[in-house]
């Protein structure tokens, strides 16, 4: 099976801060990446899919790219709003369809 | 307004049986494909199973192959996920989630119901 690693596990970041999530697929996954963030208590959401397509309605300040193996998703500037767990996910034709073990993001 | 609505959680004793259903609306059901992921409490997403648009392609995780079943009735609009054999660790909060994508079996999940926790202890 492909697993899929994110580093780091917790990050504390200043509001307005560039924020950088790293996802690790073990094996290649071309584009078939997706991102969701999910908020304490809340149901999770999908942020970006294909790796860097961003959902309708989903602010502009968050991005992600990558391909292959190594991704990222960025938050250009963190707002208290964006304090929550995000997860990666590879959805390639090969199951199962892993999640990350998750990002929390809090802010200092 | 998309909504998936879950139900049939509980606390069930270890080796006995629980059946979750999910109602789906607000849109073109047997378009999508749909799927199960689970949390357990302070845990992360687990993908459980799923199911395409006409069921002819049916998946599940190791951790549940041969104990769940997800079946769906495209006339009622509804999923199902027969849950047999359930041990402490199936103890998840347990979401319905569509595909964002239409007529494809995987893809990102864009819709996800508001959960169903099972609890499995005795």
């Amino acid at each position: 099976d492909i697993q899929m690693t994110q580093s780091p596990s917790s990050l504390s970041a200043s509001v307005g801060d560039r924020v950088t999530i790293a996802c690790r697929a073990s094996q290649g996954i071309g584009s078939y990446l997706a991102w969701y963030q999910q908020k304490p208590g809340k149901v999770p959401k999908l942020l970006i899919y294909a790796a860097s397509t961003l959902q309708s309605g989903v602010p502009p300040r968050f991005s992600g790219s990558g391909f292959g193996t190594d991704f990222t998703l960025t938050i250009s500037s963190l707002q208290p709003e964006d304090v929550a767990t995000y997860y990666c996910q590879k959805y390639n034709s090969v199951p199962p369809w892993t999640f990350g073990q998750g990002t929390k993001v809090e802010i200092k | 307004e998309v909504q998936l609505v879950e139900s049939g959680g509980g606390l069930v004793q270890p080796g006995r049986s629980l059946k979750l259903s999910c109602a789906a609306s607000g849109f073109t059901f047997d378009d999508y494909a749909m799927h199960w992921v689970r949390q357990a409490p302070g845990k992360g997403l687990e993908w459980v199973s799923g199911i395409s648009w006409n069921s002819g392609i049916i998946d599940y995780a190791d951790s549940v192959k041969g104990r769940f079943t997800f079946s769906r009735d495209n006339a009622k609009n509804s999923l199902y996920l027969q849950m047999n054999s359930l041990r402490t660790e199936d103890t998840a909060l347990y979401y319905c989630v569509k595909v964002r994508q239409q007529l494809v079996f995987v893809g990102a999940f864009d819709i996800w119901g508001q959960g169903t926790m099972v609890t499995v202890s005795s």
